[in-house]
């Protein structure tokens, strides 16, 4: 079975631009969460998705937006680049949507993403 | 707010040892807690999950401890090898799918 897929791997843009990012989840499973990663603030939640719609959603800006299609896969997009979002932006997908008690998430291999 | 606090320290452990980690929190109460590993240039990968009504879970040479009064979890490796080398994050849930990691915690398991 393949697992979570992200596309591209490397990206390096510049302040002020926009960028999106990919996420082909394990078939099947149907929910999306994206993760950013970086040395001084670890793992943080971005949003979740399941049946293209938003179930949860951390504490980042506006700027920061997602989507779910039809076929499970996901995009995120981040607009108005800033240095600080340089990090390691992470996929996870899950069987299950998870009510109180959530599921086991398998990741993919993140997309980097540097701005300059 | 809510904090998680692994071990900031790298832990270094000879081989065939038994390896222990903590993972504490405040101002939470979650639902589950799950244990990663992640390795360098590499996404987290799922170890194993335990639910605030549970006490003990193990896999294979792993076990997970999660005592909910004292806000705490203790993931224990035994016989650990030199591949079991990589970093260990703790996550908690509360709500779906969404996890709050702690920063992990480095393992080195030397011959």
């Amino acid at each position: 079975k393949a697992g979570v897929t992200q596309t591209p791997r490397y990206l390096i843009k510049t302040r002020g631009q926009q960028v999106t990012l990919s996420c082909s989840p394990i078939s099947g499973h149907r929910s999306v969460s994206w993760y950013q990663q970086t040395p001084g603030q670890g793992l943080q939640f971005l949003f979740e998705y399941f049946s293209e719609t938003q179930r949860n959603k951390g504490n980042f800006p506006g700027r920061f937006s997602g989507r779910q299609f039809s076929n499970s896969r996901s995009e995120m997009n981040v607009s108005t680049l800033e240095l600080g979002d340089s990090a390691l932006y992470l996929c996870a997908s899950s069987k299950l949507a998870g009510t109180s008690w959530g599921y086991e998430q398998y990741f993919g291999p993140g997309t980097r993403l540097t701005v300059t | 707010s809510q904090k998680i606090e692994q071990n900031s320290e790298a832990l270094n452990i000879q081989e065939g040892k038994t390896a222990t980690l903590t993972c504490n929190y405040t101002n939470y109460s979650p639902a589950y807690l799950q244990w990663y590993r992640q390795d360098p240039g590499r996404g987290p990968v799922f170890l194993l999950l335990i639910r605030e009504n549970e006490k003990e879970k193990r896999k294979e040479r792993l076990k997970v401890t999660f005592d909910t009064t004292l806000k705490q979890s203790l993931f224990h490796i035994t016989a650990s090898q030199p591949a079991d080398s990589a970093t260990y994050l703790c996550a908690l849930g509360g709500g779906g799918n969404k996890l709050t990691f702690g920063t992990g915690t480095q393992l080195k398991v030397e011959l």
